[in-house]
């Protein structure tokens, strides 16, 4: 049973809107949260992180929310640009001192222009 | 050439075939890694490096035998594989073993006939 879920593996968005990528997540010891964006043919490059001592954590256009309670983080992309087209992985700890993360299978973003 | 390098791009082996993918890294990075990645399936981590030493081994079968020459090369040897194997296999590297902004090659894609 996949313990970080991306339940939508696609997304379109209008540029120049809001983008919004779900993440959820079923253990509750997992305290370490990234994503991760990946083009087609290149490998996944880190994105922007977020611990669970905050609920927020913006870099840019970019903001992580975390709602430990729910369990769900998502993120947020503000405007969308078509550049942003691809491939979007969330990954959890419950360590964050370790390489021990679980990835999520990852929502394909389609910004239109 | 700079980040992580690996080769080849695509392979296709069959199943009696030994074959090898390589990973190069010239980021000074101490910590290296091979995750898998099968079609609509998390991405998996398979091993562990850090400083030369195999640190894991995510239950990986032995068909599958990683190699660390140097702290800039990371090697799996594959021998016998089956055709479920066929997957994207990418290498990583960090800092060290407690960094987790990894930086990833582009993969090589392997298709077992």
């Amino acid at each position: 049973d996949q313990q970080v879920k991306q339940n939508s593996p696609s997304l379109s968005v209008q540029e120049g809107r809001i983008s919004i990528l779900n993440c959820d997540y079923t253990n509750s010891m997992f305290d370490y949260f990234l994503w991760y964006k990946k083009y087609p043919a290149e490998g996944p490059t880190f994105l922007i992180s977020i611990s669970s001592i905050k609920d927020k954590n913006e870099d840019g256009r970019f903001t992580v929310f975390l709602n430990k309670s729910a369990k769900h983080l998502s993120l947020h992309i503000v405007p969308s640009q078509p550049g942003d087209s691809a491939v979007y992985f969330c990954a959890a700890s419950a360590d964050s001192g370790t390489y021990k993360y679980i990835f999520g299978t990852g929502t394909r973003l389609k910004v239109l222009a | 050439e700079t980040g992580v390098t690996q080769t080849p791009r695509h392979l296709v082996m069959g199943m009696t075939n030994k074959k090898s993918l390589k990973c190069e890294q010239h980021l000074g990075h101490n910590a290296m890694y091979w995750y898998k990645q099968s079609a609509k399936k998390p991405l998996e981590l398979m091993f562990v490096y850090s400083l030369e030493e195999r640190v894991e081994n995510n239950s990986v079968p032995s068909r599958f035998s990683p190699e660390c020459p140097n702290s800039s090369h990371l090697f799996l040897h594959l021998h016998t594989l089956q055709p479920e194997d066929s997957a994207l296999y990418l290498c990583a590297s960090s800092q060290d073993v407690q960094a987790y902004g990894y930086t990833f090659g582009s993969g090589t894609r392997l298709t077992v006939v």
